[in-house]
């Protein structure tokens, strides 16, 4: 099995920078996927992490360390539309496994 | 764009009445999921397909729900008798099993509330 731990709730400003923080306990670890979902909306695809290190994509990055079992998207220059959940996934042997989201509420 | 195509969007049934979900999956993807999410929570694996077999329904309360995907395309998953806490939202997702590390692309969903 896995445990995949994620903050409940953060809030930003709009133009700030937000970090989304994953931890995980996982066996046959592949890699970790970052999804974004809008209220009543499906998720869409953000990243993915496979090997340690820092992936950029815009506005957006995640970084991984396997060694510590740790994950984290950075949000950066917030735009009221980036208010949505921020789920963390576990990708194992094809398998992935969801943490509960992170709700992100930008203000203006 | 290829998409993953459920249906319907919003069912409403009384409890112990059945309840079908219907999902397409994005043409050529071997690999279809069903997760269930309540509001508030990450989605949560219910049953994965690879192509006709399933591999994993550990999750899947097999009393009551059923799943299948007879040819190894479309999937249909099955709630009978349906009960209050199986309002949720029901995700169905396709990936590429050849290319580990393709993301897993999401349907609309279906709404599912049990009064």
């Amino acid at each position: 099995g896995q445990n995949i731990d994620q903050p409940t709730e953060m809030t930003a400003t709009e133009g700030a920078i937000v970090q989304i923080n994953c931890t995980y306990q996982t066996s046959g670890f592949n890699g970790l996927f970052w999804y974004q979902q809008h209220a009543g909306e499906a998720p869409t695809f953000l990243s993915y992490n496979v090997l340690d290190g820092l992936e950029e994509k815009g506005r957006f990055s995640s970084f991984l360390s396997r060694s510590k079992g740790y994950s984290y998207l950075l949000l950066k220059e917030l735009q009221m539309k980036d208010s949505a959940s921020y789920l963390c996934a576990v990708s194992r042997v094809y398998k992935l496994s969801f943490g509960a989201g992170t709700t992100v509420t930008v203000r203006a | 764009e290829a998409e993953v195509a459920q249906s319907p969007r919003y069912k409403i049934t009384e409890k112990s009445q059945a309840v079908a979900f219907w999902c397409d999956p994005i043409s050529g993807h071997a690999t279809l999921y069903w997760y269930r999410q309540i509001l508030g929570q990450g989605p949560e694996l219910l049953v994965q397909f690879q192509d006709e077999s399933v591999v994993d329904d550990s999750q899947l309360p097999k009393d009551r729900f059923s799943a299948e995907r007879l040819k190894g395309v479309d999937s249909t998953l099955k709630i009978q008798p349906a009960e209050l806490g199986d309002s949720a939202m029901y995700l169905c997702a396709s990936s590429d099993r050849d290319r580990e590390g393709t993301e897993a692309f999401f349907g609309q969903g279906t709404r599912l509330t049990v009064v």
